[in-house]
């Protein structure tokens, strides 16, 4: 089955300064990966997602890179603001299949 | 705004009650989930409804009792629980069960005494 790790488990980048979190997933078969962001306390909140048939996708402040051959995927985050402080889980969906999380990493962005 | 609702949003309940979780949507979504979610942990599956039928149980113990009365509400029925299950409880849905966002509602903490 499918297996995703993720990387780092915590990170603390200054206010302003950009913040990169690396996933690695196992299934060739995966073709959907989505990232939610849960700040303490609340919903896990979907705040990007690609597909494989895209290498990239940007929205505002964040985007997302794919590398298929490789199997990883990460998260990069331009000019962080404090409100950006939050648990980040990005997840694998190979065709049929539920999501398979990581374990999730904790960002801290200091004023 | 929380397309999904749950409620209650706190339950503390002792290990011989009998409970119900609710959750609810709008978005015309035809899969539904419920996941538990311990801290500082990512979500764990429970159950996948999709159009309504019973598509996944990821060997839950029999104490929770899922139901979908139709495609816009999702239950979880509690009895018998053990400290354990102490967690938060997330439903999501989706607009089908392959390959698409889901989206989560705000959850129920259950404590169990």
């Amino acid at each position: 089955g499918e297996n995703v790790e993720q990387h780092p488990s915590t990170l603390s980048v200054q206010e302003g300064d950009s913040a990169v979190i690396k996933c690695t997933y196992s299934d060739s078969a995966s073709n959907y990966f989505p990232w939610y962001k849960q700040e303490l306390g609340k919903r896990p909140q979907l705040i990007i997602d690609i597909r494989s048939n895209v290498g990239e996708k940007k929205d505002q402040r964040i985007a997302v890179t794919l590398n298929k051959t490789a199997k990883h995927f990460s998260l990069h985050i331009t000019e962080t603001q404090p409100e950006d402080s939050a648990v980040y889980f990005c997840a694998a969906n190979a065709y049929g299949q539920n999501f398979v999380f990581g374990p999730g990493t904790r960002l801290s962005v200091l004023p | 705004d929380t397309e999904v609702t749950q409620t209650p949003k706190h339950l503390v309940m002792g290990m011989t009650n009998k409970k119900s979780l609710k959750c609810e949507q709008h978005m015309g979504h035809r899969a539904m989930y419920w996941y538990k979610q311990k801290a500082k942990k990512p979500p764990e599956l429970m159950f996948v409804y999709s159009y309504e039928k019973l598509s996944i149980n990821e060997s839950v113990p029999s104490r929770f009792s899922p139901e979908c009365p139709n495609s816009s509400l999702l239950n979880l029925h509690l009895h018998a629980l053990q400290p354990e299950d102490s967690a938060l409880y997330l439903c999501a849905s989706s607009s089908t069960y392959i390959d698409q966002p889901q989206h989560f509602g705000d959850g129920t903490r259950l404590s169990i005494l």
